[in-house]
């Protein structure tokens, strides 16, 4: 299966800055996913994230927020713009890895926002 | 609302112990997964299932899909301490290929 190498692992951010995250596959990958989860809890979608086209948000994300990048079949990237402490969270990058074979993920990053 | 119910939220147990997560749902699903997630990591896929009353087994882990494709359970034998995690089960809806939704997950906590 794909491995997904992500980071930053951590970090801790100033109010009103952003933050980029980069997931690199292992493989090309059709799909990816960008995710957040509040420690704890379970996971919920913010974007998937085509290669040649515009990511597709989901419900109550946008793109202004959360620009994502997609140059390539390997790579992908999520910002977090203007952040404020309610954006706090371990974001996840995925990967589909064809079919009914469930997604891998990298390792997540836990953003704290001061 | 939760399109996958999961249940319990939380569970403690012994080692040696069994358990059984459940993950409900009033859709039909192509596929289903169970993921383990530990503190820190991202969350591992365990098993996949697509087919209705399929089971499958993974050492001391069994995984059923319900007959209607709506509804999966695992189920560990002689819990150890190693089994401690948040299992999350995902399913895939018929149409919505790679784009699975996942379930609140259940916290597992098992002491020696």
């Amino acid at each position: 299966s794909a491995v997904i190498s992500q980071k930053p692992s951590r970090d801790i951010c100033q109010r009103g800055t952003s933050l980029t995250i980069q997931c690199q596959v292992d493989s090309q990958v059709t799909m990816m996913f960008w995710y957040r989860q509040q420690p704890g809890q379970s996971l919920t979608l913010i974007a998937t994230a085509n290669q040649g086209s515009e990511a597709t948000y989901e419900s109550g994300f946008v793109i202004d927020k959360f620009p994502i990048s997609r140059p390539n079949l390997t790579f992908s990237t999520l910002t977090v713009s203007n952040m404020s402490p309610e954006d706090s969270s371990i974001y996840l990058c995925s990967a589909a890895t064809g079919g009914s074979s469930g997604y891998t993920f990298g390792s997540g990053t836990r953003l704290t926002v001061v | 609302t939760q399109l996958l119910e999961q249940s319990p939220q939380f569970l403690s147990i012994q080692e040696g112990e069994n358990l059984t997560v459940y993950c409900n749902s009033s859709s039909v699903f192509s596929s289903l997964q169970w993921y383990r997630q530990e503190p820190g990591e991202g969350p591992v896929l365990l098993v996949t299932v697509v087919t209705g009353g399929e089971v499958k087994k993974l050492k001391r882990l069994t995984f059923q899909f319900g007959d209607a494709r709506k509804d999966s359970s695992l189920h560990i034998t002689a819990a150890q301490p190693g089994d401690t995690g948040l299992y999350l089960c995902a399913g895939a809806l018929t149409d919505s290929w790679g784009k699975f939704q996942f379930g609140a997950g259940t916290q597992v906590v098992v002491t020696p």
